[in-house]
């Protein structure tokens, strides 16, 4: 079984300033990770995957994630958050299979406010 | 490239009506998802479509929601009769078949209300 915690349901950064969203998972199997990003009156769009490559994922729009084992862990960051950011972020954990159904399982989201 | 589409955006029915939820994947695309989130909680997987197949349907909440997929290519969510505890957005999915992973793109998800 999987599960996902997303640490703060909102939070709030100034433009400029470091973006740090924090998401834990539980896993009895090697997990593929994901962040996912919806903003406004849009569907959920896929910002960056962990899939037993790299550790550290570089996504869209200058998000990265680091895979930490020991910690289960895969925060996000962006060193410096713009305006656009805004909108709501969803951590998802996937167990790898090889094949057959990719069901994600998501954490409750986390809403990120940016201050001009 | 057309995305994933997904009819009504909202729905607002009555408890006891029947609504039936719409979503066209992307052209080609094998795997289709369905996902709901109910407000103030986390996104949940109901079921797996491969073509028309159904693969995984062990998120279905009971047997008041049907899910067909007809010929493997667009599909629908019904639920009859609604209640109170339906109300939330459904979110479609697809992906395409090939072994491995492979990326699945959302729908603007629809929001349904019922009073």
């Amino acid at each position: 079984a999987q599960s996902v915690t997303q640490l703060g349901s909102h939070v709030s950064v100034s433009e400029g300033a470091l973006v740090l969203l924090r998401c834990n998972y539980s896993s009895s199997v090697p997990p593929y990770l994901f962040w996912y990003v919806q903003y406004p009156n849009q569907g959920l769009q896929l910002l960056l995957k962990y899939t037993s490559a790299a550790t550290l994922v570089k996504g869209i729009n200058g998000f990265e994630a680091e895979f930490k084992k020991s910690e289960t862990s895969f925060h996000l960051t962006k060193p410096s958050a713009h305006m656009s950011d805004a909108a709501e972020y969803f951590c998802a954990v996937s167990p790898y299979s090889g094949a057959g159904s990719y069901q994600l399982t998501f954490g409750k989201g986390t809403k990120l406010s940016v201050i001009p | 490239e057309a995305g994933v589409t997904q009819f009504p955006s909202h729905s607002v029915i009555e408890k006891g009506q029947t609504v039936t939820l719409r979503c066209d994947p992307i052209s080609g695309h094998d795997n289709l998802y369905w996902y709901r989130r109910v407000m103030g909680k986390e996104i949940k997987f109901l079921l797996h479509f491969v073509k028309e197949s159904k693969q995984d349907e062990s998120g279905m909440p009971n047997n008041r929601f049907l899910a067909e997929r007809t010929g493997g290519t667009y599909s629908t969510l019904k639920v009859q009769p609604a209640e109170l505890e339906d109300s939330g957005v459904y979110f479609c999915a697809s992906s395409q078949g090939a072994r491995g992973w492979t990326e699945a793109f959302f729908g603007q998800g629809t929001r349904l209300t019922v009073v």
